[in-house]
């Protein structure tokens, strides 16, 4: 899973501030899922999505999360206005079809202060 | 809203001793998966197990899918200290879609 790369390991940020996540899939994946994990809990998938769409976003908060993945570039998770109800392990996984299992980033922590 | 309910959420155990941990669902999934994740990493897939009644080994690990894919089960033979950790299931909502449903994972100590 060393393949799926997520950045950054670790973010601070503020209460009210934006949080930006990335996630670069591995070589030949077009189709990336993003979990959150809080403390002590297993994962909750938020959203899946192939290149420039959007296929579920089920598990995502209606307000302040979005996520895209462009043509070009990595997958970003984006929170605005984050609260300390934010704060988690965010993980990205990516795989070539819908199909095959999917390989799990090494996640980034989130800490809201 | 489909849950995976894992049992024991906590297990310390003896090296060499035997364990066994449980997934169950009253929802079927067309696959389920065991991971295993180390402290500050991402889950690593063990294996897969997609058949009614399937079951695979893996050294020392057996993993068995329920006959009506509804539950799995995880078994640990001798375990040893390298098999500390979380193990999580998760099954597949969809026919051959991985959005995952997990469990809330078994924290495994296996004492020297």
């Amino acid at each position: 899973n060393a393949g799926v790369m997520q950045n950054p390991r670790h973010l601070v940020r503020r209460r009210g501030q934006e949080a930006r996540l990335r996630c670069s899939p591995m070589k030949g994946h077009s189709h990336v899922y993003w979990y959150r994990q809080l403390p002590e809990e297993g994962l909750k998938f938020m959203v899946y999505l192939q290149k420039e769409n959007i296929i579920d976003e089920s598990g995502m908060p209606k307000e302040r999360f979005s996520a895209e993945f462009p043509k070009e570039g990595p997958s970003i998770l984006r929170i605005q206005q984050v609260v300390r109800g934010d704060s988690a392990a965010y993980f990205c996984a990516s795989s070539p079809n819908s199909r095959t299992e999917a390989f799990f980033g090494q996640g980034t922590r989130l800490t809201v202060v | 809203t489909q849950l995976l309910e894992q049992s024991p959420q906590f297990l310390s155990i003896q090296e060499g001793e035997n364990l066994t941990v449980y997934c169950n669902s009253s929802s079927v999934f067309s696959s389920l998966q065991w991971y295993r994740q180390e402290p500050g990493e991402g889950p690593v897939l063990l294996v897969t197990v997609v058949t009614g009644g399937e079951v695979k080994k893996l050294k020392r690990l057996t993993f068995q899918f329920g006959d009506a894919r509804k539950d799995s089960s995880l078994h640990i033979t001798a375990a040893q200290p390298g098999d500390t950790g979380l193990y999580l299931c998760a099954g597949a909502t969809h026919q051959g879609a991985q959005k995952l449903v997990f469990g809330q994972g078994t924290r495994l100590t296996i004492n020297p």
